[in-house]
Order: C-alpha cells, then sequence, then structure tokens
C-alpha cells in the first residue's frame, strides 16, 4: 500500500539555523510530490510542487525540496529560519490513475526559538 | 471572495442533530474534494467531486452525506454523528484530478 512517511514530529530550530524536514514515500512508480503548511486554525498552504523535470525545486517562502527517486525521499529545506516559519508542514503524494488522491504524511510541526 | 471557503468556520452539534457544512472555490477549478483532520493522525481523504460528479468515497460512514450541486459548491451534510466525528473537515479544489489543491480554512467540528 502507498504510504508517506515523515519520521520528525517536532523539529525546534533557532531563528536563522537551517532547516530539513524529512519525507519519504512509498510508491513503485514515480508520483508526484507536495509541501503544504498550517497554521494553527487554518487551512493548508501549498510551498512547493513536484511533477517532473528538475528535482530541486523552489517554492514560497524560501523552501526548497529535492526529489530523490533511487531514495524515494522529497525533503523540505531553508537555509534561514524566520521565527514565522513555526507551524505544521505536511508532505503529500499524489498517484497517477487514481482520480486526484492525495497521501499525506503525519506531519511535523517546527518550533523556532528566538 | 478568493480562493476556497467553508462555513461556518465552529460547529457544535448534539449526536442527533442534522448540519451541513459549505465549501464555495472561487478558483474556477473543477474538481473538489473533503478531508478529515483528526489530532495526531494524517489528512483523510473523505470524498472526490470531478466535474460534479463523485469519483471517490474512501469508505466513509453513511453519517456523512456529500453533495455537489455545481463545480463551485460543495456541502457536506452530518447526521447522527459520533464523538469520534470531532475533528477539522477541510475543503480543497484543483484544477483536474492531477494538480495542487487548494485548501479552505477548515470547519471545526465538536460532536458532544
Amino acid at each position: 500500500a502507498q504510504s508517506v512517511t515523515q519520521p520528525d514530529i517536532h523539529i525546534t530550530v533557532s531563528e536563522g539555523a537551517s532547516l530539513e524536514l524529512r519525507c519519504n514515500y512509498s510508491y513503485g512508480a514515480t508520483p508526484y510530490l507536495f509541501w503544504y503548511v498550517q497554521s494553527p486554525g487554518q487551512g493548508l498552504q501549498l510551498l512547493l510542487k513536484y511533477f517532473s523535470g528538475d528535482t530541486l525545486v523552489q517554492g514560497i517562502k524560501g523552501f526548497e525540496a529535492e526529489f530523490k527517486r533511487s531514495q524515494s525521499s522529497f525533503n523540505l529545506r531553508k537555509p534561514s529560519v524566520h521565527w514565522s516559519d513555526a507551524a505544521e508542514y505536511f508532505c503529500a503524494v499524489g498517484i497517477y490513475n487514481q482520480g486526484g488522491k492525495l497521501i499525506f504524511g503525519q506531519g511535523t510541526e517546527l518550533s523556532v526559538k528566538p | 471572495e478568493t480562493g476556497v471557503t467553508q462555513t461556518p468556520r465552529h460547529l457544535v452539534m448534539g449526536m442527533t442533530n442534522k448540519k451541513s457544512l459549505k465549501c464555495e472555490q472561487h478558483l474556477g477549478h473543477n474538481a473538489m474534494y473533503w478531508y478529515k483532520q483528526s489530532a495526531k493522525k494524517p489528512l483523510e481523504l473523505m470524498f472526490v467531486y470531478s466535474l460534479e460528479e463523485r469519483v471517490e468515497n474512501n469508505s466513509v460512514p453513511s453519517r456523512f452525506s456529500p453533495e455537489c450541486p455545481n463545480s463551485s459548491h460543495l456541502f457536506l451534510h452530518l447526521h447522527t454523528l459520533q464523538p469520534e466525528d470531532s475533528a477539522l473537515y477541510l475543503c480543497a479544489s484543483s484544477q483536474g484530478p492531477y494538480n495542487e489543491q487548494f485548501f479552505g480554512p477548515g470547519t471545526r467540528l465538536t460532536v458532544l
């Protein structure tokens, strides 16, 4: 069965430090991939997406992610974290031929220390 | 209004009540989705509508009944819910099934 794993439930980083959030998926073919962010009491906002082509994708708010087929991973990175980045981050995998179904990871909660 | 809107934002209901959640998308999309977000669990896809036809019903109990009268509106009718149905219900839309989904702010549902 397809699955998405975000191994880190909660991460704390200092403001200005770099960030990497991990995402691994289990699926036989190449999926399409997303990272979303959710602030408390809000819906999900798309940070970036990968469908094909360049495996390093740039998103909003200075985030980027790299698709590594050999590792079935799509890790999210940011070189310098801002206090406003504190939120919950979700990796999602889309499966072709399944009518737009997205499978979400459990989420990683990011806290930022001043 | 822009994006995806959901009403009400908060709802408290008893187990015997009947209520409806409303979602409206202002993006011209042709696919709409209902998700359930419970604490400490991944988002669960409940229903998918593409071109106003239901294409996915993810083993959701019959006490949840979706309705999509047109491509801009999606409803979730609720009746005889259980306390474990308390969650954040998110609506999303996309242009076609294989594009990014845009989410509304959600309805926080509490079942007493």
